[in-house]
């Protein structure tokens, strides 16, 4: 069973404008939610993460909002520039380990 | 530079054959673990270690055996390559109780296995 859903794929948003990318979990004892930014041929690289006792976490241009009624995470990157163009993937924490979401590719059109 | 190192970045591998993917990171992190990235599957996490000595099971660890003698090191191991281990590989690490940073992951090895 699948712990973490991302189920956009893909996402185009114009430049300067809002990208929203969402993430479905299925365990409320998870207690922390990241994402991660993956250029191609690279590794992924740590974005911004939330404890699950917060509801919002802000980073520059970078927000993360936990819904967990709903067991939902979302980021959204305001404004939206061409180098944020990467796969993003959700992550939760349970333990010693952290799982990951499938991916969802963001285009940003110049 | 600091960080996690994995090699090689691409290798081919004929069905049966054995090899091992390196892993080593010079942040003195207890945890390492090795994922694999296959398309509309995201990560997915094979193996992992909280110290040296100590590994356990993650979510897909058939086909796949690690050992960790030193803290740096966590090689992977593919003791007889199938088509389906085809996938890119990354190796991951952290320190202790660092949930809120995550992992420091090395840039991945691109395994063909024909």
């Amino acid at each position: 069973d699948q712990q973490v859903k991302q189920n956009s794929p893909s996402l185009s948003v114009q430049e300067g404008r809002i990208s929203i990318l969402n993430c479905d979990y299925t365990n409320s004892m998870f207690d922390y939610f990241l994402w991660y930014k993956k250029y191609p041929a690279e590794g992924p690289t740590f974005l911004i993460s939330i404890s699950s006792i917060k509801d919002k976490n802000e980073d520059g241009r970078f927000t993360v909002f936990l819904n967990k009624s709903a067991k939902h995470l979302s980021l959204h990157i305001v404004p939206s520039q061409p180098g944020d163009s990467a796969v993003y993937f959700c992550a939760v924490h349970l333990g010693n380990q952290f799982y990951f979401g499938t991916g969802t590719s963001l285009t940003v059109i110049p | 530079n600091a960080g996690v190192t994995q090699t090689p970045k691409f290798q081919v591998l004929k069905t049966g054959q054995s090899m091992t993917l390196q892993c080593a990171q010079d942040m003195n992190h207890e945890y390492m673990s090795w994922y694999r990235q296959d398309p509309g599957m995201g990560l997915r996490l094979i193996h992992y270690s909280v110290g040296a000595g100590i590994t356990d099971q993650g979510e897909v660890p058939n086909g796949y055996n690690v050992s960790r003698s030193t803290t740096e090191d966590f090689p992977l191991r593919l003791l007889s390559a199938a088509p389906s281990q085809t996938s890119v590989y990354f190796c991951a690490s952290s320190l202790p109780g660092a949930t809120g940073d995550g992992y420091t992951f090395g840039s991945g090895t691109r395994l063909t296995v024909v």
